[in-house]
């Protein structure tokens, strides 16, 4: 049974770093692309990065800014997401996510909160 | 920039109904790459259906996905309860994804 599950969220200061973890089991880990997916408190579902299978391709949304960055260690089965100069908006739940094929995320974490507040 | 724009923002059904959700495309798309997700309060969203219309694995046959040029639609036959939940739908382009903001789905 493919399963990921996050880790790393908790409550810093704005202007602070936080750094996610996600670890994946039950697929080839270095088969696939992996995401990152947002969700503020109450609204809905915010893209946030992808790295390719080998980590040579990596997109982020526009919004970000270069404040994230998302790495990978495919010997340990891991997503990475280091996130700097964090501000109260980013407050939120943060997936990692499963790619597939079709660009479809097919297997997703439980979720990490993470909280931006003075 | 590809914008998704769902409708209704809720829909109040019955279990047995059968419910239609639609999201609408800003610009012609890759059908490839749309999908469509569920979601329950405090979990993870769940793929229910990739390439427009393939169903993913586990999800049953009651749910299916259509596109009309650029009008995406997911179709819920015979509600269950456990069908009343929160629904977007994703695409996939120029290295980015976009959802849409949802259709939240209640009892009448």
């Amino acid at each position: 049974e493919m399963q990921l599950v996050e880790s790393g969220g908790g409550l810093v200061k704005p202007g602070g770093s936080l750094r996610l973890s996600c670890e994946g089991s039950g697929f080839t880990f270095d088969s696939y692309s992996m995401n990152w997916v947002r969700q503020a408190p109450g609204k809905g579902l915010e893209w946030v990065s992808s790295i390719s299978s080998s980590g040579t391709y990596i997109s982020y949304a526009d919004s970000l800014k270069g404040r994230f960055a998302i790495s990978r260690d495919n010997a340990k089965n891991s997503l990475y997401l280091q996130m700097n100069s964090l501000r109260v908006e980013d407050t939120a739940v943060y997936f990692c996510a499963k790619g597939a094929g079709g660009k479809q995320n097919d297997c997703w974490g439980q979720g990490t909160l993470v909280t931006v507040s003075s | 920039e590809t914008v998704l724009t769902q409708s209704p923002g809720t829909l109040s059904l019955s279990p047995g109904e059968r419910a239609t959700l639609s999201c609408r495309v800003s610009q012609s798309v890759t059908t490839s790459y749309l999908a469509w997700y569920q979601q329950k309060p405090g979990q993870a969203p769940r793929l229910l259906i990739y390439g427009a219309s393939s169903r993913a694995t586990g999800i049953p046959d009651r749910f299916s996905g259509t596109v009309s040029g650029t009008d995406f639609t997911l179709t819920i036959d015979r509600l269950e309860p456990e069908d009343f939940a929160v629904y977007y739908c994703q695409h996939y382009g120029g290295s980015s994804w976009t959802f849409g903001q949802g259709t939240k789905m209640e009892f009448k």
